[in-house]
């Protein structure tokens, strides 16, 4: 079974300008979740979609969205990009409401903003 | 969820057993623990998770203490490629419409020495 993809892998975009992330989850997982990893606050958590609604959010701004499609593909996007934006994002996915927890974890896309 | 303490860093030997302790004091009845690594610039892995039993699978084992306030991961034979971040996390399993996030510490950095 195909793991978590993320595309694009790596992206550098200039400050004031906007991204869009892309994840597919594992076939047949519908929740899908969001986290952004730098080097001083860690693994942060920024929402989770299931059936293309935002289920839960972290404490981040509203520059920070996403969606969910039907086929549970979601997209992260951010506005008005900040230096401090820098960071991997990570999607990871999960079976919600399955009999176990386990969350799997794409590889990232690394958003450098100059 | 509860909060996690682990230490920093260890060392390990290759092929000797790696003991990464967690303490997870005010773990509450319902919650269970939580193993995940990340290697370096991948997404974190789910390795295992347990309530209250010893648990063991084809990556390692858990060990839990009969009062629940600590917890040791155990990789029976240590590799180069076991080197990576381990994050242990104290979480209920199935909250139904809550939050399925994952709240990720510093963890410890295990370093596999050959």
């Amino acid at each position: 079974k195909a793991g978590v993809t993320q595309t694009p892998r790596y992206l550098i975009k200039t400050r004031g300008q906007q991204v869009t992330l892309s994840c597919s989850p594992i076939s047949g997982h519908r929740s899908v979740s969001w986290y952004q990893q730098t080097p001083g606050q860690g693994l942060q958590f920024l929402f989770e979609y299931f059936s293309e609604t935002q289920r839960n959010k972290g404490n981040f701004p509203g520059r920070f969205s996403g969606r969910q499609f039907s086929n549970s593909r979601s997209e992260m996007n951010v506005s008005t990009l900040e230096l401090g934006d820098s960071a991997l994002y990570l999607c990871a996915s999960s079976v919600r409401g399955g009999a176990s927890y386990e969350q799997y974890f794409g590889p990232g896309t690394r958003l450098t903003v100059t | 969820d509860a909060k996690t303490t682990q230490p920093t860093s260890m060392d390990c030997a290759e092929g000797r057993a790696a003991n990464l302790p967690c303490n997870h004091s005010t773990i509450s009845g319902n919650e269970y623990v939580y193993w995940y690594r990340q290697i370096h610039s991948q997404g974190p892995q789910y390795i295992i998770h347990g309530l209250k039993n010893n648990e063991t699978n084809e990556m390692a084992s858990l060990i839990i203490t009969e009062d629940r306030k600590s917890s040791t991961l155990i990789l029976p034979h240590a590799t180069l490629r076991d080197t990576a971040v381990y994050y242990c996390i104290v979480r209920v399993k199935y909250s139904g419409a809550g939050s399925y996030q994952l709240t990720f510490g510093k963890g410890t950095k295990l370093s596999v020495i050959p």
